[in-house]
């Protein structure tokens, strides 16, 4: 079946610039995770949510990041006023259910601020 | 905090060998560990879960050792092929908590 997609796979943006990146999880997986990984890094936790609820957002870097999942699938992350350090590839990622499964990651969206 | 660390951070072998890659943690409250391969440009692949109660797991030529009580894991690949280059990154979620900690990953070149 499909996996996690994201969208758009590359982003430049200007420095100051809101961009909204896209997760598409697997169908029926309730946990999604965002993710940020710097250039020769491991990822970094960003945010978590179960179903439609925000459980943990302790990751997000700043008041800047926003993220959603209002109708428990699709989620967006949200960065405003992009600033040269949030340059980096956001991962997305689902898991089936809440009883610590396996997660499934997506392809990434590669930002890069200028 | 949790602090997950993989030594080398780089490792090159030729065709054919066995190898290890290693992986410690400072936090033993761990539910599980969990072994990802990522590829350049690509989001990660689950290789191998172990949970918190196991000692290994096993999947074709991967195998994966668990030791909660000294904060390690290895992942052993056998008779390795030019296929298996690629990053591997190691990673823990705590009790009661889903996200994930992750290494900084070994970088893998088998040479044909």
């Amino acid at each position: 079946g499909a996996g996690v997609s994201q969208s758009p796979r590359y982003k430049v943006a200007k420095r100051g610039q809101d961009v909204a990146l896209r997760c598409d999880p697997i169908s029926g997986h309730v946990s999604l995770f965002w993710y940020q990984q710097a250039l020769g890094q491991g990822p970094e936790f960003l945010t978590y949510f179960q179903n439609e609820a925000q459980l943990d957002k302790s990751g997000l870097p700043s008041d800047r990041f926003f993220a959603e999942r209002p109708e428990g699938s699709v989620s967006t992350l949200k960065i405003q006023r992009t600033q040269q350090e949030d340059s980096a590839v956001y991962l997305c990622a689902s898991s089936r259910d809440i009883y610590q499964e396996t997660q499934y990651f997506g392809p990434g969206t590669r930002l890069l601020v200028l | 905090k949790q602090e997950v660390t993989q030594i080398p951070a780089a490792l090159s072998v030729p065709e054919g060998e066995n190898l290890v890659l290693n992986c410690s943690f400072t936090d033993s409250a761990i539910y599980n560990l969990q072994w990802f391969r990522q590829d350049p440009g690509k989001g990660l692949t689950s290789l191998l879960l172990i949970q918190s109660s196991q000692r290994e797991q096993t999947s074709g030529r991967l195998n994966a050792s668990l030791d909660k009580s000294s904060g390690r894991s290895t992942l052993y690949i056998a008779a390795s092929q030019p296929g298996d280059s690629a990053t591997y990154l190691c990673a823990v979620p705590p009790f009661g908590n889903e996200k994930l900690t992750f290494g900084t990953g070994t970088r893998l070149t088998i040479i044909p």
